[in-house]
């Protein structure tokens, strides 16, 4: 098993440009998420995703689309980049049933800057 | 919503030291899952440890141990007998039950000196 994987590793951006930070997962995870980890801070959650199909605003979601086609992929857009999400971006996914959330698996990490 | 607070934000000991890391939390439901995750320098996050509200019995592994009290709304995590490996940034997060949005603390970043 890949885990989770997460493409591109680094990228620089201007500002106004677009992008798609891709995820994908390998573990039939149901629920998925997207973080950004500003320096020296801890994560904070973009988006979410409880399963295909479905999708729910986190604690930063401004700036930010997502889409969940499929259970296995869960792409993050940026639509205008601004320097503001100069950051590094975790993918994680876990397994969730009734009554049982289990610990997330994360993905390597995105180091996107905005110039 | 929710919250996490790890009030240290960084600890330096040295080696074989005691070391516990605070963590508090704020949540008005009932059900909700609390972790603990480490981010060394090379900055991958791994998980330690999961605890649902229901499950207040302290765990142990190895050096790591947990003190989780519903009373005092923390989970503390203590490493016994440190070592340098153990340097990193360790993460407390907590998800509700009736919200999936998980919440993350700032972090503590430990520093083991030999």
């Amino acid at each position: 098993n890949a885990g989770v994987t997460q493409t591109p590793k680094f990228r620089i951006l201007k500002i106004g440009q677009s992008m798609t930070l891709q995820c994908t997962q390998d573990m039939n995870h149901n629920y998925m998420y997207w973080y950004r980890q500003d320096p020296g801070m801890g994560l904070k959650l973009i988006y979410y995703s409880v399963g295909a199909g479905i999708t729910d605003k986190g604690e930063v979601p401004n700036g930010y689309n997502v889409s969940r086609s499929t259970t296995e992929d869960f792409p993050l857009r940026l639509e205008l980049a601004a320097p503001s999400q100069t950051s590094v971006y975790f993918c994680a996914s876990s397994y969730s049933l009734a009554g049982r959330l289990d610990e997330q698996f994360f993905g390597p990490g995105t180091r996107l800057t905005v110039l | 919503a929710q919250k996490v607070t790890q009030a240290q934000t960084e600890i330096s000991v040295v080696e074989k030291e005691d070391v516990t890391l605070d963590c508090v939390y704020e949540t008005r439901d009932t059900t909700y899952y609390l972790f603990w995750y480490k981010q060394p320098p090379s900055g991958e996050l791994v998980f330690l440890i999961r605890r649902n509200s229901f499950d207040e019995q302290n765990e142990i592994s190895g050096r790591y141990s947990w003190n989780f009290q519903k009373s005092t709304s923390s989970f503390n995590f203590t490493i016994t007998a440190s070592q340098v490996v153990d340097s990193a940034v360790y993460f407390c997060a907590l998800s509700e039950d009736n919200n999936n949005d998980m919440r993350f603390g700032a972090g503590t970043r430990l520093t083991v000196k030999p």
